[in-house]
């Protein structure tokens, strides 16, 4: 199975920072990478699929890039909203294991 | 608007089963990849299991094949888990999720709660 692993687990920021949150897979996975965003309660949401790609109706201060078996999601100035746990998620092959999760809170 | 309501949750006791239901709307059903992802309380994402559009393809995580079985009825617009042999460790909320043409979840039910536990 390919593991992919996000780093980091928890981190504090402030509204108006930048966060980056990083997933590595463990083998060769081209661009099948989503990220997800899950408010605690409710149901996960799609973010970025194809690595890159912004999912309809997402704010444009997401953003998700790839560098080999590297990916990054990116938000740009974050917002209150924002506050919340990401998940990435590899679709290369089956099982399409997930990352362990960031939780973003509020510093 | 695409909705999936699950159903089907609930106690059961360890090695016993239950049928977890997924109905969609407002979508074409029949033309979609779906999925089961399943989160133990306080834990992350599991994918579970998916299936193929026309339901001629099943895939599972190791921790669940030969329990678990995923089927469609593409005339009635549902999805459906099988789970036999169930474990405490199978305690989680349960997702019906929908594949966009990009193999990426991009709906997703408001889940249904499986409690094994004597």
């Amino acid at each position: 199975d390919i593991q992919m692993t996000q780093s980091p687990s928890s981190l504090a920021a402030y509204v108006g920072d930048r966060v980056t949150i990083t997933c590595r897979a463990s083998q060769v996975i081209s661009s099948f990478l989503s990220w997800y965003q899950q408010i605690p309660g409710k149901a996960p949401k799609l973010l970025i699929y194809a690595a890159s790609i912004l999912q309809s109706g997402v704010p444009s201060r997401f953003s998700g890039s790839r560098s080999g078996t590297d990916f990054t999601l990116t938000i740009s100035s974050l917002q209150p909203e924002d506050f919340a746990i990401y998940y990435c998620q590899q679709t290369y092959n089956t099982p399409h294991t997930f990352g362990g999760g960031t939780k973003v809170e509020i510093k | 608007e695409v909705q999936l309501v699950e159903s089907g949750g609930g106690l059961v006791q360890p090695g016993g089963s239950l049928r977890l239901s997924c109905a969609a709307s407002g979508f074409t059903f029949s033309n979609f990849w779906m999925s089961w992802v399943r989160q133990a309380p306080g834990k992350g994402l599991e994918w579970v299991a998916n299936i193929r559009d026309n339901g001629n393809e099943e895939n599972y995580v190791g921790s669940v094949e030969g329990r678990f079985t995923i089927s469609r009825d593409n005339a009635k617009n549902s999805l459906h888990l099988q789970m036999n042999s169930l474990r405490a460790d199978d305690t989680a909320i349960y997702y019906c999720t929908r594949y966009n043409y990009h193999d990426s979840l991009d709906s997703w039910g408001q889940g249904t709660l499986v409690t094994v536990s004597s």
